[in-house]
């Protein structure tokens, strides 16, 4: 049962132009979201987090939203740059007692901007 | 600040063996948790190790173990390695009180 799900294995872009990559969960209990950026044979790199009792952040070019309704988030990034081709991964977590809080991924959408 | 490092990058190991693979996390960070990455099934989380207990387990065998060390820094073992165990293991720590996990560059092991 995949509880994160990125439905788009692939996305094109122009430079310049907005990329929007999209996640759905089914886990309620989920309370936190993660954004990261994955380059080929390195480890994930953190990009922007959003609460579960926000709507949106910001930082710089990358926006984060969430519908907790939909269950649905989105990362948007203005504007695109050649640079942000990657891999992009959704994350989210709640806490699973104990004290702990394990990431649950979605399998990853390829992002290219094309110059 | 340095971030998570990891030691081997790259590790060639053939059926039967056993490996460990270690993992230092960022200064002031008292969790580290690990996660296998393959090609089929993504990012799936091993284990989390908080104060040198573990505090949480994912859906691995048991050949899959871990441990953690006062100075947090922490190591997994595979115990009689399998094909299917070829993956790039990654290593990420945090406060360990909810919030951001910052990931190494992980392990890259083929197993032969």
């Amino acid at each position: 049962d995949q509880q994160v799900k990125q439905n788009s294995p692939s996305l094109s872009v122009q430079e310049g132009r907005i990329s929007i990559l999209n996640c759905d969960y089914t886990n309620s209990m989920f309370d936190y979201f993660l954004w990261y950026k994955k380059y080929p044979a390195e480890g994930p790199t953190f990009l922007i987090s959003i609460s579960s009792i926000k709507d949106k952040n910001e930082d710089g070019r990358f926006t984060v939203f969430l519908n907790k309704s939909a269950k649905h988030l989105s990362l948007h990034i203005v504007p695109s740059q050649p640079g942000d081709s990657a891999v992009y991964f959704c994350a989210a977590s709640y806490h699973s007692g104990a004290g702990s809080y394990q990431l649950t991924f979605g399998k990853g959408t390829k992002l290219s901007v094309i110059p | 600040k340095a971030g998570v490092t990891q030691t081997p990058r790259y590790l060639i190991k053939t059926r039967g063996q056993q490996v460990t693979l270690s993992c230092s996390p960022i200064s002031g960070h008292r969790s580290v948790s690990w996660y296998q990455q393959t090609p089929g099934q993504g990012l799936q989380f091993l284990f989390e190790y908080f104060s040198e207990t573990q505090r949480n387990k994912g859906n691995f065998p048991g050949r899959f173990s871990g441990r953690q060390f006062s100075n947090s820094r922490s190591e997994m073992n595979v115990s009689t390695l399998e094909l299917g165990d070829s993956a790039l293991y990654l290593c990420a720590s945090s406060l360990g009180l909810g919030g951001t996990q910052y990931f190494g560059p992980g392990t890259r092991l083929l197993v032969l």
